[in-house]
């Protein structure tokens, strides 16, 4: 069956513009999840959704950060006046409900130059 | 808040021996530990997860065993193939019902050598 899926796979960007980055989750998962991985390091948790809701959005590291959810299904992350330091991978995951195993995309990965 | 730390960053070993990776958590309320496999430009994928309510796990050749007393969980992969060949995370979270944000490691680069 279809896992979690992002779009795009890539994307190069300059300092200053805005991105958009697209997850769709496995169909029927509640839960969905944004993490962050720099190159050489683990995954940073940024966001959790459960519906709609975003409940726990602790680690969205400023401001310039944020997501949405609509239709219990479709986030996007939004990132507002890039910054070299937002150069990373951004990973969505999701997950039947809201505690169970989280399953991951293959990743955005994002480049401001 | 929880601090996953892991080791070794590196481990290279030879095919059909044995791999060990060890992970130490901070918060003893954390009740959930996955570990996650990450291949070259793929996300992570789940191997193989464990609550607190037991101690070890198996599942063909990879097992994980967890120390609640002492905080501390284990991966062990046993007669090891190249295609074991990844970089391995694990993590902790405190599931209670409102979400299960991961604490990860820092990995390990796992190399099997013919």
């Amino acid at each position: 069956g279809a896992g979690v899926s992002q779009s795009p796979s890539n994307k190069v960007t300059e300092k200053g513009k805005d991105v958009e980055l697209r997850c769709d989750p496995i169909s029927g998962h509640t839960a969905l999840y944004w993490y962050r991985q720099r190159l050489g390091q683990g995954l940073e948790f940024l966001i959790y959704f459960q519906g709609n809701s975003a409940p726990d959005k602790s680690g969205l590291p400023s401001d310039r950060f944020s997501a949405e959810r609509t239709g219990e299904s479709v986030s996007t992350l939004t990132i507002q006046r890039t910054q070299q330091e937002d150069s990373a991978v951004y990973l969505c995951a999701s997950s039947l409900d809201p505690d169970t195993e989280a399953f991951f995309g293959q990743g955005t990965r994002l480049t401001v130059v | 808040g929880e601090n996953v730390e892991q080791h070794p960053s590196t481990l290279s070993v030879q095919e059909g021996d044995s791999a060990v990776i060890k992970c130490t958590y901070s918060d003893s309320a954390s009740n959930y530990f996955p570990w996650y496999k990450q291949e070259l430009g793929k996300g992570p994928q789940l191997i193989i997860d464990i609550r607190s309510n037991v101690g070890e796990k198996k599942d063909q050749r990879i097992a994980v065993t967890l120390n609640k007393t002492a905080k501390h969980f284990s991966l062990h992969i046993t007669e090891t193939q190249p295609e074991d060949s990844a970089v391995y995370f694990c993590a902790a979270s405190r599931v209670t019902g409102g979400g299960n944000k991961l604490t990860f490691g820092t990995g390990t680069q796992l190399k099997v050598e013919l």
